[in-house]
């Protein structure tokens, strides 16, 4: 059954320091989309994005974020200068343009 | 008012029991409705979509409200595989498929 990945499952990183989480959606799926979960609470949306460009995003997204799509399988989520409040689980989802999301495993990132 | 409410459980119930989940949303114009099911530090799963006429999956079944603003979730015959929290998912109209989350329903199956 095909899957959304993500890699890596852990990063941790410094303060102010910039990393990029990668997911690769499923093959015929058309939109994508970045959620993130704080410790403890409720799953929250980051952004969608369609079509190479972003569809929506939240007020969470500010202009430290960036997504891309670099190739055809790619899709990744850019934090430019991170903040201790970054720290989450952050989830990659893709649909096939029906309203069914998929989630990847997420990549749970600390922020020291 | 939250855009998706929950009761955050826990709900602690033996096995074979039947145990039922509510979920109220704010949002009227709301389009669709999902039951996730998340399992500690892992991802949502689609549990199953829920219909207007009520929908009925195996042991489960989902019912819709919009009325009320409601939907709630039935488990009959709970597995201790059954523990898990439950999300409850609502699709705003107008929206680019941006999913609003519940803050989940905790559900612990006992032998």
């Amino acid at each position: 059954e095909p899957e959304v990945t993500q890699t890596p499952s852990h990063q941790v990183t410094q303060m102010g320091q910039e990393v990029i989480l990668r997911c690769v959606p499923i093959s015929n799926h058309l939109y994508f989309y970045w959620y993130r979960q704080i410790l403890g609470q409720k799953v929250e949306f980051l952004v969608s994005f369609y079509n190479n460009e972003i569809s929506e995003k939240s007020e969470i997204f500010d202009d430290q974020f960036s997504v891309e799509r670099p190739d055809g399988s790619n899709f990744t989520l850019k934090i430019r200068s991170t903040k201790l409040e970054d720290s989450a689980m952050y989830f990659c989802a893709s649909s096939e343009g029906g309203h069914e999301q998929f989630f990847g495993p997420g990549t749970r990132l600390t922020v020291l | 008012r939250k855009e998706v409410e929950q009761d955050p459980g826990p709900f602690n119930v033996p096995e074979g029991a039947t145990v039922a989940f509510n979920c109220t949303y704010s949002n009227s114009a709301s389009q669709s409705f999902f039951w996730y099911r998340q399992d500690c530090r892992k991802e949502p799963k689609l549990l199953m979509s829920v219909y207007s006429s009520g929908n009925e999956d195996g042991r489960f079944t989902a019912q819709l409200n919009r009325a009320s603003q409601y939907i709630s979730l039935l488990i009959r015959d709970s597995k201790l595989s059954d523990s898990a929290t439950y999300l409850c998912v609502v699709l705003p109209s107008g929206g680019y498929n941006k999913l609003i989350f519940g803050a989940g329903t905790r559900l612990a199956v006992h032998p």
